[in-house]
C-alpha cells in the first residue's frame, strides 16, 4: 500500500517549453503533496506544499509564476514548470501524504521525473 | 526556520560493522524525525521515524535516538550489509507536520 506515482519519469524539452509533471497517489487520498527539487548529489530541496482545493505553499526563493502547481483532487498533484530553461534542469521528486490513518505525518516519495532542459 | 545539519557526509564502513549518521536541528517544534535510504536514481524510502515523546526506536538492524534537549538524532545500522550501501537522509517535521527540512545526506558505502 500507500504507492506514488509520478509521470513522466524523464523527459526532455527545448528551452521556453512548459512541461508538466504529475503526481498521483495511487491506492490512498493525499490532502498534503509535497514537491521537491533534487540536484545530484544534493540534498531534497522543498519547493512547495500543496493542499487539496487550495493554493500551494511555496518555500523562499521558489517562483510560483514558474512552478505552477494545481492540486486538483486527493490523488492528483501537478507541477508545472513553465518557460523551462536548462538550470531548471533537475530531478523533481513528489511526495504525498495520506490522509488521516495512524501515522498523519509520514510521507510516500514517488519515484521522480528527471528533467532535461536543452 | 528550521535548520538540519547532517554529518559525515561520506562514510565507509567493513560489512559486519556497525555505521552511525547522525543530524542536528534548531527548532525546538520540530517533533517528527523520519530518516531515508535513497539509492541511485531512486525514490526516498522511509526506513524508521520516531517522534519527539520517545527517545529510541528499533526496528532489526537500525536503530534511532532522539536528544530532544540537545536537539539531536542519530541512525545506527549494525551488521552492516553491502546492499545497505545507499545515501541515507535525515529529517524534521515542524510547525503542524507542515514544514520538513531534510538534512544534506550521508553516503554510506559498505565494503564487502
Amino acid at each position: 500500500g500507500a504507492v506514488v506515482s509520478q509521470h513522466p519519469s524523464w523527459v526532455i524539452c527545448k528551452s521556453g517549453t512548459s512541461v508538466k509533471i504529475e503526481c498521483r497517489s495511487l491506492d490512498f487520498q493525499a490532502t498534503t503533496m509535497f514537491w521537491y527539487r533534487q540536484f545530484p548529489k544534493q540534498s531534497l530541496m522543498l519547493m512547495a506544499t500543496s493542499n487539496e482545493g487550495s493554493k500551494a505553499t511555496y518555500e523562499q526563493g521558489v517562483e510560483k509564476d514558474k512552478f505552477l502547481i494545481n492540486h486538483a483532487s486527493l490523488t492528483l498533484s501537478t507541477l508545472t514548470v513553465t518557460s523551462a530553461h536548462p538550470e531548471d534542469s533537475s530531478f523533481y521528486i513528489c511526495s504525498a501524504r495520506p490522509a488521516g490513518g495512524q501515522s498523519p505525518d509520514t510521507q510516500y516519495f514517488g519515484p521522480g521525473t528527471r528533467l532535461t532542459v536543452l | 526556520g528550521e535548520n538540519v545539519e547532517q554529518h559525515p557526509s561520506t562514510l565507509s564502513v567493513q560489512e559486519g560493522d556497525s555505521a552511525v549518521i547522525k543530524c542536528t536541528y534548531s527548532d525546538s517544534a520540530s517533533n517528527y524525525f523520519p530518516w531515508y535510504k535513497q539509492e541511485l536514481g531512486k525514490r526516498p524510502q522511509l526506513i524508521i521515524d520516531i517522534r519527539s515523546n520517545v527517545g529510541e526506536k528499533k526496528d532489526q538492524r537500525i536503530a534511532v535516538t532522539l536528544n530532544k534537549t540537545a536537539k539531536h538524532f542519530s541512525l545506527h545500522i549494525t551488521e552492516t550489509q553491502p546492499e545497505d550501501s545507499a545515501v541515507y537522509f535525515c529529517a524534521a517535521h515542524s510547525g503542524g507536520y507542515q514544514k520538513v527540512t531534510f538534512g544534506i545526506g550521508t553516503k554510506l558505502q559498505v565494503i564487502p
